[in-house]
């Protein structure tokens, strides 16, 4: 069954750095999401993709952040200067091959990034 | 804007028994989308169930089923003959719109499988 893969799993930086995650979709899909978790909160919506662009974003997807889909596989979200409230698990979800199938997102096991 | 809300932020039942959660929700859109997803402590999420607003017949899947009721705006969560494995934070989240929209989350209801 397909499913949807992130990497690395765990990431630990310092604050002020730079980080990458990066994500793999279900080939086929359409839409592609980014959502965060802080410990203990519930899941909150980042940003949505579709065709090269980014299609809606929440108040927290500020400046700090960017996505990017490099290639035909690998979708990615930036974070340029991390702060330590960046802590959190983040997900990546992607849904839609297009007509009624659009609206089942599928999460990748998320990664764990740790702001020291 | 579009809520979920979930009121029980945490239950434990036995094993085998029968155990529902509550997730009630407020959106304007007329078409609209419900799923439950599960999160065990590995953090994955995991899709339980969906519910299209448009349909009137409960969606069922396995041991889990939901009771939808459009004009309450309630989608509760019912897991029969439940198992250890079920023990997880279950989440119930809200779509509506086209198909960039994100998910609308609730905070959750920790749900423990005693033995």
């Amino acid at each position: 069954e397909p499913e949807v893969t992130q990497t690395p799993s765990h990431q630990v930086t310092q604050m002020g750095q730079e980080v990458i995650l990066r994500c793999v979709p279900i080939s086929n899909h359409l839409y592609f999401y980014w959502y965060r978790q802080i410990l203990g909160q519930k899941v909150e919506f980042l940003v949505s993709f579709y065709n090269n662009e980014i299609s809606e974003k929440s108040e927290i997807f500020d400046d700090q952040f960017s996505v990017e889909r490099p290639d035909g596989s690998n979708f990615t979200l930036k974070i340029r200067s991390t702060k330590l409230e960046d802590s959190a698990m983040y997900f990546c979800a992607s849904s839609g091959t297009g007509g009624f199938a659009i609206d089942t997102q599928y999460f990748g096991p998320g990664t764990r990034l740790t702001v020291l | 804007a579009q809520t979920v809300t979930q009121s029980q932020p945490e239950m434990s039942v036995q094993e085998a028994e029968t155990v529902t959660l509550s997730c009630t929700y407020d959106t304007s859109e007329s078409n609209y989308y419900l799923f439950w997803y599960k999160q065990p402590p590995s953090r994955q999420m995991i899709l339980v169930i969906r519910q299209e607003a448009y349909k009137q017949q409960n969606a069922t899947e396995n041991r889990f089923s939901v009771n939808f009721q459009k004009a309450a705006k309630s989608f509760s969560l019912k897991i029969s003959d439940s198992q250890l494995g079920d023990t997880a934070m279950y989440f119930c989240a809200l779509f509506s719109g086209g198909g960039a929209d994100g998910l609308t989350f609730g905070k959750g209801t920790h749900l423990i499988i005693q033995p």
